[in-house]
């Protein structure tokens, strides 16, 4: 089955310590991407990687990180969470660019305190 | 920098009623728009693409395009309760795609 996996689904945390997000996609897809969604604001794009090893600042990029070592995953790290990043997160894919059909993870609502 | 606006709603009609759903936009450049529906605590999925002037149709779902006048609208003939969600306009905006804040459906019984 074609689809977009995030882990984990929820995850409380304290501010300052580092975490993960991982997300992987079996689609082949070389565009893929990360939102954060927050009431009344939509999905705001926080980073996207057109390919491997290509990785470039969206929207809101500040306090976070990308890598884009395999084509398949493309993890978001908190290097230091604080509780202004307590939001829902979503890893999305397409085919080859963003313009084209998104795919979404399952989302991760993540809470700092 | 290129927005896509959405009324936030919320947007209620009754069973069996058109519910229309509006969508404007910035860049004159953009070609192609997503309508996308998010249920409640689920992630988004793409219903509806549309690319040329005029009218689309799929099923009870029909996208509508102009151009000229900036503005996208989603049209659900005979809405169902199973329609309640959030509907996400975008448009794509060089690399990416840019997403509107959502209008809220609310198909009352």
């Amino acid at each position: 089955e074609a689809q977009v996996t995030q882990n984990p689904r929820y995850l409380i945390t304290v501010t300052g310590k580092k975490l993960t997000v991982t997300c992987s996609q079996n689609m082949n897809h070389e565009y893929m991407s990360w939102y954060r969604q927050d009431p009344g604001l939509g999905l705001r794009q926080i980073y996207y990687s057109m390919n491997v090893e290509v990785t470039d600042k969206g929207d809101v990029p500040e306090g976070y990180k990308v890598s884009r070592k395999e084509k398949r995953n493309f993890p978001l790290i908190l290097e230091s969470p604080s509780p202004n990043q307590t939001s829902l997160y979503f890893c999305a894919s397409s085919l080859y660019r963003g313009n084209t059909e998104a795919f979404f993870g399952q989302g991760t609502r993540l809470t700092v305190v | 920098q290129k927005e896509v606006e959405q009324n936030s709603g919320p947007l209620s009609v009754p069973e069996g009623a058109i519910a229309s759903l509006n969508c404007t936009y910035s860049d004159r450049g953009s070609q192609s728009f997503f309508w996308y529906r998010q249920y409640s605590g689920k992630s988004p999925e793409l219903i509806m693409f549309i690319y040329s002037n005029g009218d689309k149709e799929d099923g009870r779902f029909t996208a509508q395009l102009n151009k000229a006048s900036q503005y996208v609208s989603l049209l659900i003939r005979d809405s169902q309760p199973s329609d309640s969600a959030t509907y996400l306009c975008a448009a794509p905006n060089n690399n990416d795609m840019r997403f509107g804040a959502g209008t809220r459906l609310t198909v009352k019984p």
